[in-house]
């Protein structure tokens, strides 16, 4: 079955602490892994892409198939960086490939 | 960047009338747009991929006649939910695919519909 988890609900930190949110997957082909963010009173937006293997505002992620896991992390976490966050899976390929999302994980950054 | 708007962003209605969700991508095309149903507090669950041209793809347990599904142009996706009940209330959200066959999903601002 194909799946995304996410255990927390609510990851509360204070500013300039680390964070990771924790991601895992279930599916049984070669997965494509999206974090995606929802800031307060904003539409849904794309973070960043495990093939991109790029950091998007300081935000990094890195696939790990052993523990079919994906977190995403940040260093020092700033106040701004509050928001909703989303790992999804893209399932099978073509246009029509469907995204598979987590419940979802609100990040609150403490002063 | 890409830009996809829904209409309207809130409705009220009565139970057993229709309404209709328009959803557009405004400065690209998309041959695939999907719609999401939001709970409060929880995840997005995909509800159906609509093809330009072509008849809806359907996730299992979403009823195609109660949520119609018209694709009828690049720009253009609508929902209409029929008939209906209170237990419809929910946030409802697109998203469309570049023609280009970029990866990217872009998703609408939702549209918050609530049956009294």
């Amino acid at each position: 079955a194909q799946r995304v988890t996410q255990p927390e609900k609510l990851l509360s930190v204070f500013k300039g602490a680390p964070v990771e949110l924790k991601c895992n997957y279930s599916y049984s082909g070669s997965p494509e892994l999206f974090w995606y963010v929802q800031y307060s009173r904003q539409r849904l937006q794309l973070l960043l892409r495990h093939i991109s293997r790029e950091s998007i505002k300081g935000f990094t992620a890195d696939l790990n198939k052993g523990e079919t896991s994906f977190h995403l992390k940040k260093p020092f976490a700033q106040e701004e960086d509050s928001a909703m966050y989303y790992c999804a899976l893209q399932a099978g390929g073509g246009a029509t490939n469907k995204l598979i999302f987590g419940t979802g994980t609100l990040l609150a950054v403490q002063p | 960047g890409a830009v996809v708007s829904q209409h309207p962003s809130r409705v009220i209605c009565k139970s057993g009338t229709s309404v209709k969700i328009e959803c557009r991508s405004l400065d690209f095309q998309a041959t695939t747009m999907f719609w999401y149903r939001q709970f409060p507090k929880k995840s997005l669950m995909l509800m159906a991929t609509s093809n330009e041209g072509s008849k809806a793809t359907y996730e299992q347990g979403v009823e195609k006649d109660k949520f119609l599904i018209n694709h009828a142009s690049l720009t253009l996706s609508t929902l209409t939910v029929t008939s209906a009940h209170p237990e419809d209330s929910s946030f409802y959200i697109c998203s469309a695919r570049d023609i280009r066959g970029s990866y990217e999903q872009y998703f609408g601002p939702g549209t918050r519909l609530t049956v009294t």
